[in-house]
């Protein structure tokens, strides 16, 4: 299976600043199809996860454009170019380059 | 619009089973998969497996094999997980999400149903 690994655990942000959630997986994310399946969800508190990003870089529908993904291979990142309160919650990566699929263990992204 | 509405919540005793349902509406459901996603108490997001609506076709995750079985109605629009010989560590919120195909990312996302395992 294909480990991922989220960095920080936690992130502690001033309003209107940036925030940046590091991922990396044990083995490079490209497929045979030549597409990189990494994704990015948001899981507010007491909500559902939410799609935010996938193949790596693409913004899903209604996501604002302060977020961003990049990254190749194995080292992939998710920005938010200035925090507002309603990004509060749990970030985690996904890829869905080959079954299972897994995911990172989150990134909790909070107010100072 | 999109959305996934799930069975409610469900208390359960050890080696029991459980089977939770997920009604889909907004989209052909036969055009997309479902994936099975469980989080644990204050833990993070465990894939448990994927279901084809339009054929059927499955993969589980391993350490789930022989205990989940994940199941589709087309005529319902409705996908089923059933997760037998419960523990204590299958209790959890079990959300359904659809599988967006090409694009391999999950959305939208079930509401969720809390599963309690206890004796």
């Amino acid at each position: 299976d294909i480990v991922m690994t989220q960095t920080p655990l936690s992130s502690p942000v001033t309003l209107g600043q940036p925030a940046s959630i590091s991922c990396r997986s044990s083995q490079s994310l490209v497929h045979s199809d030549g597409n990189t399946y990494l994704s990015w969800l948001q899981q507010r508190p007491g909500q559902p996860p939410r799609l935010l990003i996938y193949k790596i870089s693409n913004r899903f529908s209604g996501v604002p454009d302060r977020f961003s993904g990049s990254g190749a291979g194995t080292d992939f990142t998710l920005k938010i170019s200035r925090v507002e309160a309603e990004d509060v919650g749990v970030y985690y990566c996904m890829q869905a380059t080959q079954f299972p699929r897994t995911f990172g263990g989150g990134t909790k992204v909070e107010i100072k | 619009q999109v959305q996934l509405v799930q069975s409610g919540a469900e208390v359960k005793k050890p080696g029991a089973s459980v089977k939770v349902s997920c009604k889909a509406s907004g989209y052909t459901f036969t055009s997309y998969g479902i994936s099975w996603v469980r989080q644990a108490p204050g833990q993070g997001l465990e894939w448990m497996g994927w279901i084809s609506a339009y054929n059927g076709n499955t993969n589980y995750a391993q350490k789930l094999q022989g205990r989940v079985t994940m199941t589709t109605d087309t005529s319902t629009s409705t996908a089923y997980m059933e997760l037998r010989s419960l523990r204590s560590d299958d209790t959890a919120v079990y959300y359904c999400a659809r599988d967006l195909g090409d694009l391999r990312g999950f959305d939208p996302w079930g509401q969720g149903t809390l599963v309690t395992v206890s004796s």
